[in-house]
C-alpha cells in the first residue's frame, strides 16, 4: 500500500517568509507525528496528533511553529517568519495507534536563505 | 544528495561479514525500542523493534539484543550487503511518551 507522503520534497525560502509543509499519512493511521532532523543528527520530536487533536506539542521550538490536522488525516506544519536556523529536514510519521510502530515519509528539505 | 552521515560514528565492514551496531539508551523507564535505517536523502525506515519484556528478537538477517541492566541495545546484521550501507538509529520510548532517537551510526559496507 501507499506509504507516508510529504510535499514539497524541497523548499527554499527567504528569511522572514511563511512556509507550509504537508503530510499525507498512511490511510487509517490515527497517530501522526512531525519531527525535525538536522544534518548528522537523529530526528527530534516536534508534535503528535491523535486524530484531529494535538495530543503533545511539547517539541515545537517556539510559537512560530504550528501544525494542524483538521480532518484527522492530512496534516500541515506551518512556520511563520522563518529563520536560517529553521533549515532542516522535516519528517512526518504515522502509526495505527500511538503504541505501534511509526512509519516515516521521505521528508521535506527546508532551506531558509 | 545530502548525507545524514556527517560527524557520525562510522562502522566499516567487509561485504559478507556480520555487523554489530551498538546503542546506549538513556531512560530506564523506556519499554519499547526500535531500530531504523536511513539512507541518504530518505526518511528513516523501520527495521525491527523489541519490547522490554524480551532480551532478543530476530528478523530476516537482523537480530536486536536488549540489556536493560546496562541500558544497551544492539543491532546485528548477518551477511552484510552493500545495500545495508546507511545510517542506523536506535530509538526508545517510555510508556505513553514520545519516541527519542539516538545520534546514529553510519554503516559502510566494503565490497
Amino acid at each position: 500500500g501507499a506509504g507516508v507522503s510529504q510535499t514539497p520534497s524541497n523548499k527554499v525560502t527567504e528569511k522572514g517568509k511563511y512556509v507550509e509543509l504537508r503530510c499525507d499519512p498512511i490511510s487509517g493511521h490515527t497517530a501522526l507525528y512531525w519531527y525535525r532532523q538536522s544534518l548528522g543528527q537523529g530526528p527530534e520530536f516536534l508534535i503528535y496528533f491523535q486524530g484531529t487533536g494535538a495530543a503533545d506539542d511539547s517539541g515545537l521550538p517556539n510559537d512560530r511553529f504550528f501544525a494542524v490536522r483538521p480532518e484527522g488525516s492530512v496534516s500541515t506544519l506551518k512556520i511563520q517568519r522563518t529563520e536560517r536556523g529553521d533549515s532542516a529536514v522535516y519528517l512526518c510519521a504515522s502509526s495505527p495507534t500511538r503504541s505501534e510502530t511509526q512509519y516515516f515519509g521521505p521528508g521535506t528539505r527546508l532551506l531558509v536563505l | 544528495g545530502e548525507s545524514v552521515g556527517l560527524h557520525l560514528p562510522t562502522l566499516s565492514v567487509q561485504e559478507g561479514d556480520n555487523s554489530i551496531i551498538n546503542c546506549a539508551y538513556s531512560n530506564s523507564a523506556s519499554d519499547y525500542f526500535i531500530w531504523y535505517k536511513q539512507e541518504s536523502g530518505k526518511g528513516p525506515q523501520f527495521i525491527i523493534d523489541i519490547r522490554s519484556n524480551m532480551d532478543k528478537r530476530q528478523g530476516q538477517r537482523v537480530t536486536v539484543l536488549l540489556n536493560k541492566t546496562v541500558k544497551h541495545l544492539s543491532l546485528q546484521i548477518a551477511a552484510t550487503q552493500p545495500g545495508d550501507s546507511a545510517v542506523y538509529f536506535c530509538a526508545e520510548r517510555p510508556p505513553h511518551q514520545k519516541v527519542t532517537f539516538g545520534t546514529g551510526t553510519k554503516l559502510q559496507v566494503i565490497p
